[in-house]
């Protein structure tokens, strides 16, 4: 089994800040299957990233992904208000998926 | 705009069953894979089973094989999910939801449901 570790556990920024989440891989991740999702307190997660940089639909062009291999990252360009939140990834290339633990994204 | 409903949810003892159901609306439901995928208080998420789009193929984590079974009906934009032999462990919030993929499954999912919220205790 694939498993993510996601860095930092915490991140503090400040709106209009560029924020920039890591995702590090146990093994490689075939065809760059990654997801990147949002969370916010009691809701569903939000699909923003899959195919490591593709954006789902309807997700602001500050969102972006990048990375193969073991190694990936989301980068949020300008921080919104609304951008505080949990965000976790996710490999679906092999063992049908697992979730990194998240990185919590809060106000500095 | 595509909706995933979910219900069903509630407390439960040890070695209880639940029935765990979603409504789906707002795109063609049957063309579908779709999955349960849970949380547990304050933690990661983590996918626990799905089934093709014409129920043919069920696949579930290890974890709840044997105990859990999940089900949809096309007629009526739902699916399911059967618990039995519940355990303390599978204490969680359910979400419902879709998978992009078609012919197989893609096992990253673009619509969430809200969740429902299953407390397994005596």
């Amino acid at each position: 089994e694939i498993v993510l570790t996601q860095s930092p556990g915490t991140l503090s920024l400040s709106p209009g800040e560029r924020a920039t989440l890591s995702c590090r891989a146990s093994q490689s991740v075939s065809s760059s299957y990654l997801a990147w999702y949002q969370q916010k307190p009691g809701q569903a997660p939000r699909l923003l990233i899959y195919g490591a940089s593709s954006r789902a639909t309807g997700i602001p062009d500050r969102f972006s992904g990048s990375g193969s291999g073991t190694d990936f990252t989301l980068t949020i360009s300008r921080l919104e208000p609304e951008d505080f939140a949990v965000y976790y990834c996710q490999q679906y290339g092999s063992s049908r998926g697992t979730f990194g633990p998240g990185t919590k994204v809060d106000i500095k | 705009e595509v909706q995933l409903v979910e219900s069903g949810g509630g407390l439960v003892q040890p070695g209880g069953s639940l029935r765990l159901s979603c409504a789906a609306s707002g795109f063609t439901f049957s063309s579908y894979w779709m999955s349960w995928v849970r949380q547990a208080p304050g933690k990661g998420l983590e996918w626990v089973a799905n089934i093709k789009q014409d129920g043919s193929e069920k696949y579930y984590v290890d974890s709840v094989k044997g105990r859990f079974t999940i089900s949809r009906d096309n007629a009526k934009n739902s699916l399911y999910l059967q618990m039995n032999s519940l355990r303390a462990e599978d204490t969680a919030v359910y979400y419902c939801a879709r998978d992009p993929g078609i012919a197989v499954a893609d096992y990253y999912f673009d619509y969430w449901g809200q969740g429902t919220l299953v407390t397994v205790s005596s």
